[in-house]
């Protein structure tokens, strides 16, 4: 059984860095997306970015461009999101996601089928 | 960036009741689309993928269809433990975007 678990929640000052982790166990982490999507207090699910980490490249969210940066670990299946230049409305859950695929004789499609357990950060002065 | 417009935004039924979510894409993205339920405190859980491919566990009470940029999500029969905000997602292309999501609530 796939288990994403997330580091705990962060309390920072406006203009810092957090960096969030994301460790995958029970599945092949290497082969499968791992997104990031946030969740301000009371708003929607918002996708931050995603990586593969057999590639290492990263797709961003053009809204965090310049201040989030994912990166992947292969040695120990974990999956790193970091924003920088932190503000108050950045004070959101943040969730990482395996982008699972399902297969058919013809075609495969994608789902964020395994959820970390999310992660608090608050900004604040 | 493919925008997804869910509606309606909030949705007050009862028990047993039948009830449809929409969702639309901006773009054509074929069926790739999932359906996503939450619960207040917990991460999303994944219904529906491929649009219309049940996820395994999930109660047959819940179907998805659609293809192109017309979707709908649809809860046979409601049953207490739906009471919950249901988006939507594309996985057509990078970036990913979620519908703006539907809170179901008791009526």
């Amino acid at each position: 059984q796939v288990q994403l678990v997330q580091s705990g929640a962060e309390v920072k000052k406006p203009g810092s860095s957090v960096k969030v982790s994301c460790k995958a166990s029970g599945g092949t982490f290497s082969s499968y997306a791992i997104s990031w999507v946030r969740q301000a207090p009371g708003q929607g699910l918002e996708w931050m970015g995603g990586i593969i980490p057999i590639f290492g490249t990263a797709n961003y969210a053009q809204k965090f461009q310049g201040r989030v940066t994912i990166t992947a670990d292969e040695s120990t299946s974990t999956a790193y999101m970091e924003l920088s230049s932190l503000r108050s409305e950045d004070t959101a859950v943040y969730y990482c996601a395996r982008e699972g695929r399902y297969c058919s004789s013809t075609s495969c499609r994608a789902a964020f089928d395994y959820w970390g357990q999310g992660t608090l950060v608050t900004v604040s002065s | 960036a493919i925008q997804m417009t869910q509606s309606p935004s909030s949705l007050s039924a009862s028990v047993g009741d039948r009830v449809t979510i929409t969702c639309r894409a901006s773009q054509g993205i074929r069926n790739d689309l999932g359906w996503y339920q939450q619960k207040p405190g917990k991460a999303p859980k994944l219904l529906i993928y491929a649009a219309s491919s049940l996820q395994s566990g999930v109660p047959s009470r819940f179907s998805g269809s659609g293809s192109g940029t017309d979707f709908t999500l649809t809860i046979s029969s409601l049953q207490p433990e739906d009471f919950a905000t249901y988006y939507c997602l594309q996985d057509y292309n990078y970036p990913r975007t979620f519908g703006q999501g539907t809170k179901l609530e008791i009526k």
